[in-house]
Order: structure tokens, then C-alpha cells, then sequence
């Protein structure tokens, strides 16, 4: 399994450009998550969704938009690039269903895409 | 609503001396409760998990933490610090499997020669 696949992995941006964030992950879990980093400040929550076709608003999901068409693939766009928006972004999955040893607890990350925003 | 507090957002050991990364939290109900570790430049990697199961977790690379539900605190330990857990360590709270999480600001442990 390749796990938890994002693409591409640094991208800069102009102000005012749109881009979209590709996630991508082989083991049919059912939640997926899009967070960013910024220094002293964590992760946040951008966008989840706990499947096909449903998508729902984390804690700062202005300027981003989600679509969840498929179970394995979870793109996050961004309208129209601002330098707020610099950041690393991290796409995660788990499951909601699953076997024993606590598997499905756990969220599974990407290696994150680093944005630059000019 | 679900919430970690992280105290100590850089903590300083020196190499074979205790690691302590202090996390509490704020649950409404039963926590789930995580460990992720960040190394330069890399994604997040599980240390380990409190899933309701025993109190006193084991994790990878000698990482333990207790959850203790009095204190709502799920602090991480190791007793001796390798160079190599030089990292940014991370604390999230989940309320149900698959749900969403809530991380910490972040702990960035150097680690003294």
C-alpha cells in the first residue's frame, strides 16, 4: 500500500492564481482530512469528509474548497491564491470501521505539499 | 468540543536525561488521544494512541504516555533522549473513531549532546 499520497510535494503560487492540492489514499478509509501548519500554531483543520460525496467545513476553511467524488481521492482547491494561505498542507485518512489493535483510531498522513504564495 | 493545550512550546534535554512533553486536554466525553511525531520536513508519524484500553501506553522508539483521566492530562515520557528524537511532537484528541481531531500547538524537543 503507498498509504497516503499528496501531490505535488512544493508548489509557489502568484497572488490571484487558482491550484488544486491532489490527496490520494489505497486504503478505502472512509475519512479524509485536509489540514495546514503554520509555525506556533499547529495543525488546523481545513476541510474533512466522512465519504463519497460528503464534505463538510473544519476550523478555517475560507479560500479552500473540497470535493469528495471518490472514496480514495480528496483534491483540495484554492480559488484564488493569497500569501495567508503560505503554508504547508497536510492531507490525512482513517477509517471509521475496522479490526481490532485500535487501527481505525488513527489518522494516516501525507508528506505534505509546501505552498508559497507570492 | 475537544481541545489540547501543550505546554512548553520548546523543551531542551540533554542526551540520556528524562523527556517529558506535557499535553491536557478538554473532552466532553471519553477521549481517544494521540501522540504524532514531526521530524525536518516530513509528515506526521504515530508514536502511539490511548484508546480506552490501558491507561499506560507504549509507543515506538521507547515513548510511553499515561492517561489519567483526574488530571485530563496525557503527558509523553521517555526515560533516556536519544539524538535522534530531536522532532516536533504533537498531541490530538478525538472523540470517536474516524472523527474529527484537534491538535495541539506543538512541543519542539531538542535534544542536548
Amino acid at each position: 500500500n503507498a498509504g497516503v499520497t499528496q501531490t505535488p510535494k512544493f508548489q509557489v503560487l502568484k497572488t490571484g492564481q487558482s491550484m488544486t492540492l491532489q490527496c490520494a489514499q489505497d486504503m478505502n478509509h472512509e475519512y479524509m482530512s485536509w489540514y495546514r501548519q503554520d509555525p506556533g500554531m499547529g495543525l488546523r483543520l481545513i476541510h474533512y469528509s466522512v465519504g463519497a460525496g460528503i464534505t463538510d467545513q473544519g476550523e478555517v476553511p475560507n479560500g479552500y474548497n473540497v470535493s469528495r467524488s471518490t472514496t480514495e481521492d480528496f483534491p483540495l482547491r484554492l480559488l484564488s491564491a493569497a500569501p495567508s494561505q503560505t503554508s504547508v498542507y497536510f492531507c490525512a485518512s482513517s477509517s471509521t470501521a475496522g479490526t481490532s489493535g485500535g487501527a481505525r483510531y488513527e489518522q494516516y498522513f501525507g508528506p505534505g505539499t509546501r505552498l508559497t504564495v507570492t | 468540543a475537544q481541545s489540547v493545550t501543550q505546554l512548553g512550546s520548546h523543551v531542551s534535554v540533554s542526551e540520556g536525561a528524562l523527556v517529558l512533553l506535557r499535553c491536557n486536554y478538554s473532552s466532553s466525553v471519553p477521549p481517544y488521544l494521540f501522540w504524532y511525531v514531526q521530524y525536518p520536513n516530513q509528515g506526521l508519524q504515530l508514536l502511539l494512541k490511548y484508546t480506552s484500553a490501558a491507561t499506560l501506553v507504549k509507543g515506538i522508539n521507547g515513548f510511553e504516555a499515561e492517561f489519567k483521566k483526574s488530571e485530563t492530562s496525557f503527558h509523553l515520557t521517555k526515560p533516556s533522549a536519544h539524538m535522534s528524537d530531536a522532532a516536533e511532537y504533537f498531541c490530538a484528541v478525538s472523540d470517536r473513531p474516524g472523527n474529527q481531531f484537534y491538535f495541539g500547538t506543538g512541543t519542539s524537543l531538542t535534544v542536548i549532546p
